[in-house]
């Protein structure tokens, strides 16, 4: 299995414009969890789905972000408008069952100017 | 909601030293437990985990940890580092007994290594 793919790997946007990260779980994952890389703030989980349905959202900062999982093997996430504040690495993982371990894609490192 | 405490920021340490990286939880009931390492540039990749038996587990590169339920740790180790080893370590716990869902990381603690 190729593992966790997300893209792009990197982007570099412009304040105010849409940004769309994608990501395709390891096949037979029934979790897929969006994550945000910070030095201030170290590894936060945004959002996650099982079997494409959001469980959680609770920790998606506010409204200019949205996820979605329109089928097994295909998630984004969506920010619009961006701003300098959403620069950051996101990472997507999945994991096959509740608690077990995730396995984690190479990351989308966003640079919001 | 539990949360997960990694007590070293920064850790440096000269090759052939042995490692310890304290990481410790706040939920008493069942617990599963994970470390990651994150190389630099590059995404969380596990390194061992603990879900239950022998309390102390084996992992890739000469990793290991303990479980200690009483002190509520998942200490890392590794009797002699490599240059090879310099990378951020993520302690991560799920609370299995409260049928939790998500993975809560510690803030990570960075380890140089010096050749």
């Amino acid at each position: 299995d190729a593992g966790v793919i997300q893209s792009p790997r990197h982007e570099v946007t412009e304040m105010g414009q849409e940004v769309t990260l994608r990501c395709k779980p390891i096949s037979g994952h029934d979790y897929l969890f969006w994550y945000r890389q910070t030095m201030m703030r170290g590894l936060e989980l945004l959002i996650y789905f099982n079997n494409n349905v959001p469980i959680d959202d609770s920790g998606m900062p506010e409204d200019r972000f949205s996820a979605k999982m329109p089928n097994a093997s295909f998630s984004t996430l969506k920010i619009q408008p961006s701003e300098p504040r959403d620069s950051a690495v996101y990472f997507c993982a999945s994991s096959f069952w509740v608690g077990y371990e995730q396995y984690f894609g190479p990351g989308t490192r966003l640079t919001v100017t | 909601a539990q949360s997960v405490s990694q007590h070293n920021h920064h850790v440096i340490l000269s090759e052939a030293a042995s490692l310890e990286l304290g990481c410790n939880y706040s939920y008493g009931g069942t617990v599963n437990l994970f470390w990651y390492v994150q190389y630099p540039g590059q995404h969380l990749q596990l390194l061992l985990k603990y879900f239950s038996g022998d309390p102390l587990v084996k992992g890739i590169k000469g990793f290991e940890a303990e479980f200690i339920k009483s002190k509520f740790s998942f200490n890392l180790r590794k009797p002699s580092v490599q240059w090879s080893d310099t990378a951020e370590y993520f302690c991560a716990v799920n609370a299995a007994g409260a049928g939790s869902y998500q993975l809560t990381f510690g803030k990570g603690t960075k380890l140089s290594v010096i050749p």
